[in-house]
């Protein structure tokens, strides 16, 4: 069974915090990508990656940046919360053009 | 600019009946389509996708039209059940890369 597994389902943070938000998956994909999702604006690509060492800007990079160590694995990291950055997070991968794989996403709160 | 949007934001449907949400997409080259369903408190669940070079796929229960000439995409849903509530968007693939544009989204309910 196909996993895609994000490190927290719920997290608050203070405005000016650094925040890692952890993604794994189990299915060697070579693709993973960030979004975040917002009512009324659905889900908006922040960053994505296509290989280990690899990244590509999505239509919102602003305030992120993500890491890519290993196959398996995706980070997206805030290098200074705000309270703009609430929201739904939700990590996927895939291989190459076709169907994403999602995990349950991270609701962040920035307080 | 690119976009993919939804005619309805919300749709409500009695059980059994069949549901059609619809989805018009902007970007003449975009040759890959997909719905996806999002229970609530869940991620999205790929449900269906075309290609381009067909005008109707069928899944269980499920059917997607592609109606290249007007640029339209619409899922059907047989006999609507109450797992069928959900968020359902659909995504195009206009620059033959990795990434897909989704849609802002479609709330089914179901009406007992």
């Amino acid at each position: 069974d196909v996993k895609v597994t994000q490190s927290s389902r719920y997290l608050v943070k203070r405005t000016g915090e650094k925040v890692f938000l952890e993604c794994v998956q189990d299915m060697d994909h070579e693709n993973m990508f960030w979004y975040r999702q917002d009512p009324g604006l659905g889900l908006r690509l922040i960053y994505f990656s296509y290989d280990v060492k690899m990244k590509e800007k999505g239509d919102i990079p602003e305030g992120y940046s993500v890491s890519r160590e290993k196959k398996e694995r995706f980070s997206l990291i805030l290098e200074s919360a705000s309270t703009n950055q609430t929201s739904m997070y939700l990590c996927a991968s895939s291989f190459q053009v076709g169907e994403q794989y999602f995990g349950p996403g991270t609701r962040l709160t920035v307080t | 600019g690119e976009s993919v949007g939804l005619h309805l934001p919300t749709l409500s449907v009695q059980e059994g009946d069949n549901s059609i949400i619809n989805c018009a997409y902007s970007n003449s080259a975009s040759d890959y389509f997909i719905w996806y369903k999002q229970e609530s408190g869940k991620g999205p669940q790929f449900i269906i996708d075309i290609r381009s070079n067909m005008d109707k796929r069928q899944g269980q229960r499920v059917t997607v039209l592609l109606n290249k000439t007007v640029k339209h995409l619409s899922l059907q849903i047989a006999a609507t059940q109450p797992g069928d509530s959900a968020v359902y968007f659909c995504a195009e693939n206009p620059n033959r890369d990795d990434k897909i544009i989704f849609g802002k989204g479609t709330r089914l309910h179901i009406l007992p």
